[in-house]
């Protein structure tokens, strides 16, 4: 099966950083990946799909890449709001196995 | 707008069994895959098992492979995770997801605890 490996495991920035998450799989597998915003205490929200495709309602800063076996989750100005916990998830063929997650703060 | 309400879970002693159902609205149910996706306290989420909107792809996670049986009611709206031969490291709150392979909507989630 593949892994999905997100790096960091926590990060720390401040309001208008630019910040960047990366997920790596063990094995390509086109652009099937998405990334779960999850805030604490609450359910988690698909962000993006595709590897780079906006959900509805989302915010512009939030952006995503990536192809093959790297892919990457940018906010280009971060906000108080943005204090979560991010997954990516792999969505080529089952099992739809989830990062570790990312935590991010607030510097 | 789309609501996705777990129930079922509880305190349950390892080896026994629990059946976890989500009752789904506001779309058109038996036009979309449904998952069951869970995390542990304090920990990341783990995919456990998705099924297609007939029935006719089901899959599972290796860590509960022969010991849960998902399946849904179109005519109910209502998917359902039967869980046996639970253990302690079953442990978790279980969410309901739509979507055929991307989840678009989570339920609030229903836990289970596993313990003597």
């Amino acid at each position: 099966d593949i892994q999905m490996t997100q790096s960091p495991s926590s990060l720390s920035a401040s309001v208008g950083d630019r910040v960047t998450i990366t997920c790596r799989a063990s094995q390509g597998f086109s652009n099937y990946l998405a990334w779960y915003q999850q805030k604490p205490g609450k359910v988690p929200k698909l962000l993006i799909y595709a590897a780079s495709t906006l959900q509805s309602g989302v915010p512009s800063r939030f952006s995503g890449s990536g192809s093959g076996t790297d892919f990457t989750l940018t906010i280009s100005s971060l906000q108080p709001e943005d204090v979560a916990t991010y997954y990516c998830q792999k969505y080529n063929s089952a099992p739809y196995t989830f990062g570790q997650g990312t935590k991010l703060q607030i510097k | 707008e789309v609501q996705l309400v777990e129930s079922g879970g509880g305190l349950v002693q390892p080896g026994r069994s629990l059946r976890l159902s989500c009752a789904a609205s506001g779309f058109t149910f038996d036009d979309y895959g449904m998952h069951w996706v869970r995390q542990a306290p304090g920990k990341g989420l783990e995919w456990v098992s998705g099924i297609s909107w007939n029935s006719g792809s089901i899959d599972y996670a290796d860590s509960v492979k022969g010991r849960f049986t998902i399946s849904r009611d179109n005519a109910k709206n209502s998917l359902y995770l039967q869980m046996d031969s639970l253990r302690a490291a079953d442990t978790a709150l279980y969410y309901c997801a739509k979507g055929d392979r991307v989840l678009d909507y989570w339920g609030q989630g229903t836990l289970v605890t596993v313990s003597s």
